[in-house]
């Protein structure tokens, strides 16, 4: 399977713990984006890689947030000290830049994060 | 800023219906505008896309139209499935903002047979 993968699936966790996400873009793609879905509504941005530089982030992402792409393949994302607000599907997606324009991204099937 | 509004659902059709569902848009730059397809239990699929002014997309029967005029995207499929059912996002990307995707906040479709 060459898809955006994220691992894990599903994440339960009590509030106050630290969960961490790690999602694996499609091979030769240099751009990764983190975005988060609560139910009943669109992926929101959460941040932007370029190869291995966070380029962007959103100001939904608060100081408990952290990602990284330390090599530019793999990104993690961690969230410190849970709430039950944070509770929601984590998607991560993948894409091409390149000086002819646009490419759509690519995404995984997610993380959902239950915090209890 | 950029943002998009999608009409609410969920929508209910008999199979072998038209389908419109209203998409618009509010966009500083030069946007490229997405369908994206999300199955139960599945991952966001692209679905269609057109990158200029009066751009049709289509794909799977579907289809879609960039009209600036309008700030419009709404997407239309002749003749709809069960296997349709699903819900359907509306996003725009600026590839002057590299590339982050706006989406709409989903429409949710159910085809009865």
């Amino acid at each position: 399977d060459t898809g955006v993968s994220q691992d894990p699936r599903h994440k339960i966790t009590k509030r106050g713990q630290n969960v961490t996400f790690r999602c694996d873009p499609i091979s030769e793609h240099n751009r990764l984006y983190w975005y988060r879905q609560t139910l009943g509504q669109g992926p929101e941005f959460l941040t932007y890689f370029q190869n291995e530089a966070q380029l962007e982030k959103s100001r939904l992402l608060s100081d408990r947030f952290s990602a990284e792409r330390p090599k530019g393949s793999f990104s993690t994302l961690e969230i410190q000290r849970t709430e039950q607000g944070d509770s929601a599907m984590y998607l991560c997606a993948s894409s091409l830049s390149g000086a002819s324009g646009l490419y759509e991204q690519y995404f995984g099937p997610g993380t959902r994060l239950t915090v209890t | 800023g950029d943002s998009v509004t999608q009409m609410e659902g969920p929508v209910t059709l008999s199979e072998e219906a038209f389908l419109t569902i209203n998409c618009t848009y509010t966009a500083t730059g030069y946007p490229s505008l997405f369908w994206y397809v999300q199955y139960p239990g599945e991952g966001l699929q692209l679905l269609l896309k057109a990158t200029k002014a009066d751009d049709k997309g289509s794909n799977k029967g579907f289809e879609a139209t960039y009209r600036k005029e309008t700030t419009s995207f709404h997407l239309e499929k002749g003749s709809v499935q069960v296997s349709d059912s699903a819900v359907y996002f509306c996003a725009l990307s600026d590839l002057y903002n590299f590339n982050k995707f706006y989406f709409g906040s989903g429409t949710k479709l159910n085809v009865k047979p």
